[in-house]
């Protein structure tokens, strides 16, 4: 069964620059695995950011991006904020159906 | 604007049936797959599966044994029954839409489903 990787955690000070990827343990990641990421605060329901690699859904702020980085899809916060400080999870589609990442905790700090 | 709001028993005993119903407000319910997604406590997020208006269903294979998905066009709800739970089957269950660029645009406030004995 296809895995979907994620880091399990990572840190980025305040203002600073962040990159998040979402991979695959057989494989690369394209356009066509359609990769989406959600952000989702405990004790909430997950939130659409970022879907078809690099479209925003709507009143998502401009400093969330998305992309294909290598053999990867990517997250990218650009000045980071403290309500930035989420868990992220990934999505792709992989052929046999679509299927979650682990989630990455992102520390704000 | 759409909305997704669900409902369901929150405490199970091992080898009962889960059952949650969500209902969809706004928007269109037959041109989009509607979806289970399940976070165990700690862990990150686990699709179920996704069913259209037409009640074709598309499972997990992990849990395709004991998963049924159902649809009522005429309430805009659709259902997910879930045999023989364990504690393993201990999570927040979501529903959601699932939209034309495979990905979930709306979701469910969810619904903590505790099984023990």
């Amino acid at each position: 069964q296809t895995v979907v990787t994620q880091e399990s955690s990572f840190s980025v000070s305040p203002g600073g620059t962040v990159t998040l990827t979402c991979g695959l343990s057989y494989g690369s990641v394209s356009t066509t695995s359609y990769p989406s990421w959600y952000q989702q605060n405990p004790g909430q329901a997950p939130r659409t950011l970022i879907y078809n690699t690099n479209k925003r859904s709507s009143g998502v702020p401009d400093r969330f991006s998305g992309s294909i980085l290598g053999n990867k899809a990517a997250l990218t916060i650009t000045g980071a904020q403290a309500d930035d400080e989420s868990a992220y999870h990934c999505l792709l589609f992989v052929g046999s159906g679509i299927v979650f990442g682990g989630g990455t905790t992102l520390t704000v700090l | 604007q759409v909305q997704l709001q669900q409902w369901g028993a929150g405490l199970l005993k091992p080898s009962e049936t889960l059952s949650l119903t969500c209902a969809v407000y706004g928007g269109s319910f037959s041109d989009y797959y509607w979806s289970w997604i399940r976070q165990p406590p700690g862990k990150g997020l686990e699709r179920i599966g996704e069913i259209n208006h037409y009640g074709s269903a598309s499972y997990n294979p992990s849990l395709k044994s004991r998963v049924t998905m159902s649809v009522d066009t005429s309430k805009n709800h659709f259902s997910l029954n879930l045999r023989s739970v364990t504690a393993a089957d201990t999570a927040v269950y979501y529903c959601a839409r699932f939209g034309y660029d495979f990905s979930f645009d709306s979701w469910g406030q969810g619904t903590l489903v505790t099984v023990s004995s």
